[in-house]
């Protein structure tokens, strides 16, 4: 099993739209999650940071973390075409210097 | 806003060659880190940095690899002789407590 598996899709929707995008992860150690936005060719751009299970909201996004079930979603409210993109998850054992473990990214596109 | 720099956007060489990538992080921030994301697969950790020393490194990072941090600014990743397979985006990243900020990349291509 993957340690972080995410559907690469692709996924598309209408603008206006709720987008869901989730991962699931194996190793019960992770305890801090993230979700980045990637376009094409670019680094990834942090987006959401959680650490505890529940949800976090910020603007049109909402994280929610799940860690009985592991499981973390990321929600996009009243989506726009800008939001088009590929969406990765990201996770770690702990802060300091340990490492991200990605999952394969959501590739989104938001149609006017 | 700070970012996170990196040199050059693209970088063409030959199989064997020695490549240096190099990368400015944010100014305050104390860890250091070069992932890689091979065309159409996930971003992967190759090491982290901090107080001058790698802290980690995965099993990619073989002693072809190797990373400094020659002044208090750049942050570099050397390749010391090419394959084919080094081909990918590779990432500098910097964090100073909890959040990771990523550079646009450089690609690397080995022909």
């Amino acid at each position: 099993q993957k340690e972080v598996e995410q559907d690469p899709g692709p996924l598309s929707v209408p603008e206006g739209a709720i987008v869901s995008l989730n991962c699931t992860y194996s190793n019960s150690a992770f305890q801090y999650f993230m979700w980045y936005r990637q376009y094409s060719r670019k680094g990834p751009e942090l987006l959401m940071y959680t650490y505890s299970s529940g949800n976090k909201e910020d603007g049109r996004f909402t994280a929610q973390v799940d860690k009985s079930s592991k499981y973390i979603s990321l929600f996009i409210r009243d989506s726009q075409p800008s939001d088009s993109a590929t969406y990765l998850c990201a996770m770690t054992v702990s802060q300091g210097a340990q490492k991200l473990v990605f999952g394969q990214g959501t590739r989104l596109t938001i149609n006017p | 806003e700070p970012e996170v720099t990196q040199t050059p956007s693209h970088q063409v060489t030959q199989m064997g060659q020695e490549v240096i990538l190099r990368c400015v992080p944010i100014s305050n921030h104390l860890y250091f880190y070069w992932y890689r994301q091979i065309l159409g697969q996930k971003v992967e950790f190759l090491v982290s940095f901090y107080n001058n020393e790698i802290s980690e490194k995965s099993e990619i990072f073989d002693d072809q690899f190797s990373v400094e941090r020659p002044d208090g600014s750049n942050f570099t990743l050397k390749i010391r002789s090419t394959k084919l397979e080094d081909s990918a985006m590779y990432f500098c990243a910097s964090m100073s407590v909890a959040s990771k900020f990523f550079g646009p990349g450089t690609r690397l291509t080995v022909l």
